[in-house]
């Protein structure tokens, strides 16, 4: 099955520093990228999302220059959490699919935890 | 817009009961449907979808959902709870193939013995 790669685990950073997660399909071209924020018991909330070789379309609220998203290939997308701040602290999951979403549907990397400190 | 609603937060059963969770959807049209299951500190893994066609679905580990037109519902369902199972489930639905998924809030399911 469709497998996607997310790296790192989890981060520990000092404020005021950048991080960057990736995530990569493995096994299929992932035309379409999106990147969720999970709060402690919380549900995932859509930050992003990104097409391949086309700027990321963000949601309302999700400051675009603090998390800057590159999906520069069909197979490798990153997330840069810019000058972090402690509310920044999250779960971060991407979600990739293919050119129709049904052959692979969603599939999902095992997630990023941050911690600012 | 699309939304997910997952009445219940947390549910408690016992290893081998049956086990039902609910997920209602509100969309004009019939949305991509799918349920995810996630352990604490990990990502999702799907466990089953509905695009089109039988609307009884089934999916890994012993799970099924049915998609009910009339009701806007996608409950999925599994008649033998086994401790693994203890995790958080979310219902989650798309306007197509190339829409992100949208979550419900998320049910939160304990096993006793």
């Amino acid at each position: 099955g469709a497998v996607v790669s997310q790296h790192p685990s989890w981060v520990i950073c000092k404020s005021g520093t950048s991080v960057k997660i990736e995530c990569r399909s493995l096994d299929f071209q992932a035309t379409t990228m999106f990147w969720y924020r999970q709060f402690p018991k919380q549900s995932l909330m859509l930050m992003a999302t990104s097409n391949e070789g086309s700027k990321a379309t963000y949601e309302q609220g999700v400051e675009k220059d603090k998390f800057l998203i590159n999906h520069a290939s069909l197979t490798l997308s990153t997330l840069t959490v810019t000058s972090a701040h402690p509310e920044d602290s999250s779960f971060y999951i991407c979600s990739a699919r293919d050119r129709t979403g049904i052959t692979h549907g969603y599939t999902f990397g095992s997630g990023t935890r941050l911690t600012v400190v | 817009a699309q939304s997910v609603t997952q009445p219940d937060i947390h549910i408690t059963v016992s290893e081998g009961a049956s086990l039902e969770l609910r997920c209602n959807y509100s969309y004009g049209a019939t949305p991509y449907l799918f349920w995810y299951v996630q352990s604490p500190g990990q990502g999702l893994q799907l466990l089953l979808k509905y695009f089109s066609g039988d609307t009884l679905v089934q999916g890994i580990k012993g799970f099924e959902a049915e998609f009910k037109r009339s009701q806007s519902s996608f409950n999925l369902r599994k008649p033998s709870v086994h401790w693994s199972d203890a995790a958080e489930y979310f219902c989650a639905v798309a306007h197509s193939g190339n829409t992100p998924l949208v979550f419900g809030k998320g049910t939160r399911l304990s096993v006793i013995a």
